[in-house]
């Protein structure tokens, strides 16, 4: 069975800092790898997906996440972020070609974001 | 489209009572799960349909039953709620091929007292 482990639980940065959340999945095959938001009170939003192709994806709000195979990860960045990006992070991961219902996502713990002004 | 909807968004139980979460979704999906959020362990996979007439579990469902009569409607069923039962629980939808993107509902917050 597929897991996914992000490392950072809280990380807090102030508005203009550059952010990186670090997500490790473990499957030995082919995978689909997503990011998804969620900002308090809210349900989740996608961020970002990753299919094929680029391993570099950018997706809404600036933000991008890089596919690194040998390494099994797939680390979120943004450049600068702002303090309406506080929200909880989840990383999912969707093992392809397994039988019994390959859509099914394993997530991360979450990385619970704090932007301060 | 409404997207995915979930009735009730708050609700409060006594041990020992049953009740279920609604979930629809207007988009022609065919896959649908539900998944429950605890802090600091993500969203844990309860149940999912990969069609009408079709279910099977996901990694937490002891306590939880489901059906899928329809396309569109897929409730989750507590037939004897705990107090472990006690989180937030969000269905979810997609297509079955191609792109796996699913979308998420708004949530139920259950407390089971």
């Amino acid at each position: 069975a597929q897991s996914v482990s992000q490392h950072n639980h809280h990380v807090i940065l102030s508005e203009a800092a550059s952010l990186e959340l670090g997500c490790n999945y473990s499957y030995g095959g082919t995978v689909n790898l997503f990011w998804y938001v969620q900002y308090p009170g809210q349900h989740l939003q996608l961020l970002l997906k990753y299919f094929s192709g680029d391993p570099l994806v950018k997706g809404i709000k600036g933000f991008e996440a890089e596919f690194i195979k040998s390494k099994f990860s797939f680390n979120l960045r943004k450049p600068s972020v702002q303090w309406s990006d506080t929200a909880e992070y989840f990383c999912a991961v969707n093992a392809r070609g397994l039988t019994g219902g390959g859509n099914k996502l394993t997530f991360g713990t979450g990385t619970q974001l704090k932007v301060e002004l | 489209n409404a997207g995915v909807t979930q009735t009730p968004k708050f609700q409060v139980l006594k041990t020992g009572q049953s009740m279920t979460l609604q979930c629809a979704q207007d988009m022609n999906h065919e896959y649908m799960s539900w998944y429950r959020q605890d802090p600091g362990m993500g969203l844990r996979l309860i149940h999912y349909s990969v069609g009408a007439g079709i279910t099977d579990q996901g990694e937490v469902p002891n306590g939880y039953n489901v059906s899928r009569s329809t396309t569109e409607d897929f409730p989750l069923r507590l037939l004897s709620a705990a107090p472990s039962q006690t989180s937030v629980y969000f269905c979810a939808s997609s297509y079955s091929r191609g792109s796996y993107e699913q979308y998420f509902g708004p949530g139920t917050r259950l407390t089971v007292t």
